[in-house]
């Protein structure tokens, strides 16, 4: 079992849906998450950070959930544009700054 | 201001040759990662330099792969005796610190024939 799982996808939604990702993570001692957005053929991006409070930035709003070991990132009002691959990451408290992906799903928004 | 940079952007190399990659962090970042990405395997890490502490090499996947990173900024990835199964993108990221936002370079996509 890998370490963040994600659905991969495809989700294949039209424009103007609201649409919502979700990723559990196996290892307790994971103290930071985030989302990154890879295009297709290119490098990732951070997307954004995920706080235990819940935050958001814009369209996207990510969750966490640590009793659950559970995160999500909802997108509303989905754009041609963020049509990408969505990939879930996680950082240990002890390790630096190494982190570790989730193998990411993928989203094509439709118009 | 420079991303990182990485080179080649492609290499095709032979099976059982050695290979080198390239990666130029942005200036003034103190850590450096490396990564690859391949089909069905995601993204996983390789290696990370922060400062002048000894790199954590934990994510490697064999002993014929090397990293080194020289005068705290430029570093190679060293993969000897290629094999099929090397045939990635080799992503470098660097942060400020080893806290801070990684940011990534293009890649370097090797295949190994």
């Amino acid at each position: 079992r890998k370490e963040v799982e994600q659905d991969p996808g495809p989700f294949n939604v039209p424009e103007g849906a609201t649409v919502a990702f979700n990723c559990t993570y196996s290892n307790s001692a994971s103290q930071s998450f985030f989302w990154y957005r890879q295009d297709c053929r290119k490098e990732p991006k951070l997307l954004m950070s995920v706080y235990s409070s819940g935050n958001e930035d814009g369209r996207f709003t990510a969750q966490l959930n640590r009793a659950s070991q559970y995160i999500s990132l909802l997108i509303r009002d989905s754009k041609l544009s963020d049509s990408a691959t969505y990939l879930c990451v996680v950082k240990r408290g002890n390790q630096g700054g190494k982190l570790i992906f989730g193998q990411g799903t993928e989203l094509s928004v439709k118009p | 201001g420079a991303g990182v940079s990485q080179s080649p952007s492609n290499k095709v190399t032979e099976k059982g040759k050695d290979v080198e990659l390239r990666c130029d962090p942005i200036s003034g970042h103190t850590a450096l990662y490396w990564y690859r990405q391949s089909l069905g395997q995601g993204l996983e890490f390789l290696i990370y330099f922060q400062g002048n502490s000894a790199p954590d090499k934990s994510g490697l996947p064999s002993d014929r792969f090397s990293a080194e990173r020289t005068g705290g900024s430029v570093s190679t990835l060293t993969i000897q005796r290629t094999q099929q199964e090397d045939s990635a993108v080799y992503l470098c990221a660097s942060s400020i610190t080893g806290r801070g936002e990684q940011y990534f370079g293009p890649g370097t996509r090797l295949t190994v024939t």
